[in-house]
């Protein structure tokens, strides 16, 4: 069966400091590998998607930047957070007409 | 990518039949709707995928009438494990990806 791993759980970081979130997918290939941030009581907002090893397609301008190294690898990053970049971090993968999501990654930013 | 409007909150008592209805005008042809069920800190977990018609599995129904601009989620019997947020999404498969709105806060009282 498929399973959608991130980490970490939960980040308190300063403002101006550097990021990076990891997401890895099993048992599939080739996934349509996303990544979401859901600000508190909203829905869920897609920032990056990516179709293959090295195809990034950005949704929202913003501090953030994503990467894909390996197929079933999808990392989030930024140079130096903002306040406004805390929030709940989602990544998912697609099968068809339907989205997986990891268990997320809680982001505070002070 | 179509955007779907749903109604911010709902109450209901354990053992009523739950409905929630979502607008989602600009649908096109390649478009499924999907409804997805989250609980705080937890990424969103599948619960129902339709393109016109009636849909059922083992948790609940939805509803799609002909002109597809609409659906409704139908949740059989809550119990008071169903309070979540609850989204409506329209996933276009051409493009391989999805909006989600603010969701429905669906409050289930003993």
């Amino acid at each position: 069966s498929q399973t959608i791993h991130q980490w970490p759980a939960t980040l308190v970081q300063p403002v101006g400091s550097p990021l990076s979130l990891e997401c890895t997918v099993e048992g599939t290939s080739n996934p349509n590998l996303y990544w979401y941030r859901q600000a508190a009581g909203r829905g869920l907002q897609l920032l990056f998607y990516s179709v293959g090893i090295g195809q990034i397609s950005s949704e929202v301008p913003q501090n953030l930047s994503a990467s894909r190294p390996q197929d079933r690898q999808f990392i989030l990053s930024s140079k130096k957070l903002l306040l406004s970049d805390s929030g709940f971090y989602l990544c998912a993968w697609r099968a068809e007409n339907e989205q997986f999501f990891g268990p997320g990654t809680r982001l505070t930013v002070l | 990518l179509a955007k779907t409007t749903q109604p911010i909150s709902m109450d209901s008592y354990e053992g009523q039949e739950v409905n929630i209805t979502c607008s989602h005008n600009n649908i096109a042809t390649n478009d499924y709707i999907t409804w997805y069920q989250q609980f705080p800190s937890q990424g969103p977990r599948f619960i129902i995928q339709g393109y016109k018609t009636k849909v059922t599995n083992e948790v609940a129904s939805l509803f799609i009438p002909a002109d597809r601009k609409s659906s409704t989620l139908s949740l059989p019997r809550v119990s008071l494990s169903d309070t979540a947020v609850y989204y409506c999404l329209v996933f276009n498969t051409n493009a391989g990806k999805s909006t989600f709105g603010d969701g429905t806060t669906l409050t289930v009282k003993p």
